[in-house]
């Protein structure tokens, strides 16, 4: 089975530029979740996705949205890009999304580095 | 609030040795999951191992156990002979519970690097 897949790998913006990212899950993964990796930051839950729903959302501002399509893809777009949004955008995807921890692993891409100049 | 602590930043340890790097989690909900994930230098989470808050036995696979100690809200990861390839940012993480029911999402600790020398 293939793993999740992030497109593309890296990417070089200025500041004000908007950015789509995107995530195709592990097939049959329902459950899409994004995170942002800074070495200031660490680990932050940016939103997740299920059944094309967003279920949970992080605290950043409403310039990062996303959506999921009816096949689970997912997409993160960014919009006026900043300096600070500089950072690995992590996807992962996750079987059944029913908080069921024992099948609700969750597996990640190898994560898009966007770099805002 | 739930919160995830690791208080190593870095470890050594020698080829074949074991080597326990330690996490504590601070929550008031009696269901939660805790996991573990190697970050190598190319950037992939790679999970590792899973414990449930109400699993009797402590989680193992392969090389790696956790050490899950409940009362003191603890739960270590030991990895057992190491290799050289076991280098990497290690990151204890617990999915977060909400009263609004099911959820995915993950608090992450600030993670532990683990260097294994020859």
């Amino acid at each position: 089975k293939a793993g999740v897949t992030q497109t593309p790998r890296y990417l070089i913006k200025t500041r004000g530029q908007q950015v789509t990212l995107s995530c195709s899950p592990i097939s049959g993964h329902r459950s899409v979740s994004w995170y942002q990796q800074t070495p200031g930051q660490g680990l932050q839950f940016l939103f997740e996705y299920f059944s094309e729903t967003q279920r949970n959302k992080g605290n950043f501002p409403g310039r990062f949205s996303g959506r999921q399509f009816s096949n689970s893809r997912s997409e993160m777009n960014v919009s006026t890009l900043e300096l600070g949004d500089s950072a690995l955008y992590l996807c992962a995807s996750s079987l059944v999304g029913q908080g069921t921890p024992s099948t609700d692993t969750q597996y990640f891409g190898p994560g898009t580095r966007l770099t805002v100049l | 609030a739930q919160k995830i602590t690791q208080t190593q930043p870095g470890m050594f340890v020698q080829e074949k040795e074991a080597v326990t790097l330690d996490c504590t989690y601070d929550t008031s909900d009696p269901s939660y999951g805790l996991f573990w994930y190697k970050q190598p230098s190319s950037g992939e989470m790679i999970f590792l191992i899973y414990q449930g808050s109400y699993d009797q036995q402590n989680a193992t696979e392969g090389r790696y156990s956790l050490n899950f100690q409940k009362a003191r809200k603890s739960a270590n990861l030991v990895i057992s002979a190491s290799q050289l390839g076991d280098s990497a940012m290690y990151f204890c993480a617990m999915r977060e519970a909400t009263s609004g029911g099911a959820t995915n999402k993950l608090i992450f600790g600030t993670g532990t690097l683990l260097a294994v020398q020859p």
